[in-house]
């Protein structure tokens, strides 16, 4: 089984600051990563999604990505309190597109 | 553009009984997801159709789990008889064919169904 690893928070953050998430996986042939954002009762939606070793921003999100040591993050800048959710990671496992999803991590941004 | 529509939005049934959920995925996606999310984790996939084909049911508990996806569109996920630890929500998703034939580059999640075994 290709395993997901997420910290499960809550990861509590004050408004205006950075949360930063992480995520490692195992299936080092995994070459597409992505960030969903799940509201409390509801649905997962994507947020971000990388390919490529490094960095890709999008808005006040950025996505990190280190194929070597096979870790994947998110930060989230300027935290705003409609940031409160779970977050998260995916990896597509094969080329038929399965995502094997962590467990999340629990962000609070208090204000 | 509609999103994916999912039935019913809540059930409550008892342990041995049957259930049924239905899922009509976005118009045109040739991918369809069935996924369990258990309270507390991730969403975990049962099974994988592309157009109307299983392509991954390597966790789809098949003594009681069933699923079809008729004509390629929408599907039904079936659990006879159900049992305690079936309580979770059951998330129907669709993808489309990206470029280069990338498929599960972006999914778009219906609201779920939450499944109460009592």
């Amino acid at each position: 089984q290709k395993e997901v690893e997420q910290n499960s928070g809550p990861l509590s953050v004050p408004e205006g600051a950075i949360a930063s998430l992480n995520c490692t996986y195992s299936d080092r042939g995994s070459q597409s990563f992505f960030w969903y954002r799940q509201y409390s009762g509801k649905s997962p939606e994507l947020i971000m999604f990388i390919y490529s070793n490094g960095d890709k921003e999008d808005g006040r999100f950025t996505a990190q990505l280190n194929k070597a040591s096979q870790y994947v993050s998110l930060l989230i800048r300027d935290s705003q309190p409609s940031d409160s959710a779970t977050y998260l990671c995916a990896v597509k496992v094969d080329s038929w597109g399965k995502l094997q999803f962590g467990a999340g991590t629990q962000v609070v941004v208090t204000p | 553009e509609a999103g994916v529509a999912q039935s019913p939005r809540y059930k409550i049934i008892e342990k041995r009984q049957s259930v049924a959920f239905w899922c009509n995925p976005i118009s045109g996606h040739a991918t369809l997801y069935w996924y369990q999310q258990i309270l507390g984790q991730g969403p975990k996939l049962l099974i994988q159709f592309q157009n109307n084909g299983v392509v991954d049911d390597s966790q789809l508990p098949k003594d009681r789990f069933s699923a079809e996806r008729l004509k390629g569109v929408d599907s039904t996920l079936k659990i006879q008889p159900a049992k305690l630890e079936d309580s979770a929500v059951y998330l129907c998703a669709s993808s489309p064919i990206g470029g280069q034939g990338r498929v599960g580059e972006k999914l778009f999640f219906g609201s779920g169904t939450q499944l109460s075994v009592l």
